[in-house]
């Protein structure tokens, strides 16, 4: 089945403990892409990467990292998590751009930074 | 950079009548721009988009119109039903320079069909 994967789910975790949320697609997309949403503010670009080994900033790159060493994988990197991280995140995957944009989301994470 | 406003970010319509869904853009550069449709608890999917060198786009229900003067796009929905109840993203693209392929996205618009 063609889908876009994250883990975890669900992470509750404290300040400054670094984490990695994965993303993992299987439709051998060169695009991909991570998006925070909040209430009120939308979807924000975190990070795109047209395709291995390119990535660059979205809208609210501050204190995200991010890497495209495989085309399938773009995990997302927090290496000091902050109270204001603590929001929904999603990543997404197109075929390319600009040929095929239509962007697959995955499930979505929900962190809770204290 | 690029600044997308969306309006209205609530809106309440009757079974069976029109929504419109109205975003302006602010890079003229900008040259593709889709619609995301989020039901509740749920992850975005497509539903419409547009390139600039088309003024209209339909698909069923469901049309986008986009004023590359103006600098602004709208989602039409008719003979709405209650299944189309969900939050509605538009979203630009940059075309050029060292943002190409940044998508921002406007700040949804709840969208709620009465029975």
């Amino acid at each position: 089945e063609a889908q876009v994967t994250q883990n975890p789910r669900y992470l509750i975790t404290v300040t400054g403990k670094k984490l990695t949320v994965t993303c993992s697609q299987n439709m051998n997309h060169e695009y991909m892409s991570w998006y925070r949403q909040d209430p009120g503010l939308g979807l924000r670009q975190i990070y795109y990467s047209m395709n291995v080994e390119v990535t660059d900033k979205g809208d609210v790159p501050e204190g995200y990292k991010v890497s495209r060493k495989e085309k399938r994988n773009f995990p997302l990197i927090l290496e000091s998590p902050s109270p204001n991280q603590t929001s929904l995140y999603f990543c997404a995957s197109s075929l390319s751009v600009p040929i095929q944009e239509t962007q697959y989301f995955g499930p979505g994470t929900r962190l809770l930074v204290l | 950079g690029e600044n997308v406003e969306q309006h209205p970010s609530t809106l309440s319509v009757q079974e069976g009548d029109s929504a419109v869904i109205k975003c302006t853009y602010s890079d003229s550069a900008s040259n593709y721009f889709p619609w995301y449709k989020q039901e509740l608890g749920k992850r975005p999917q497509l539903i419409i988009d547009i390139r600039s060198n088309v003024g209209e786009k339909k698909d069923q229900r469901i049309a986008v119109t986009l004023n590359k003067t103006a600098k602004h796009f709208s989602l039409h929905i008719t003979e709405t039903q209650p299944e189309d109840s969900a939050v509605y993203f538009c979203a630009g693209r940059h075309a050029g320079g060292t943002s190409y392929g940044k998508l921002t996205f406007g700040q949804g618009t709840i969208l709620t069909v009465h029975p």
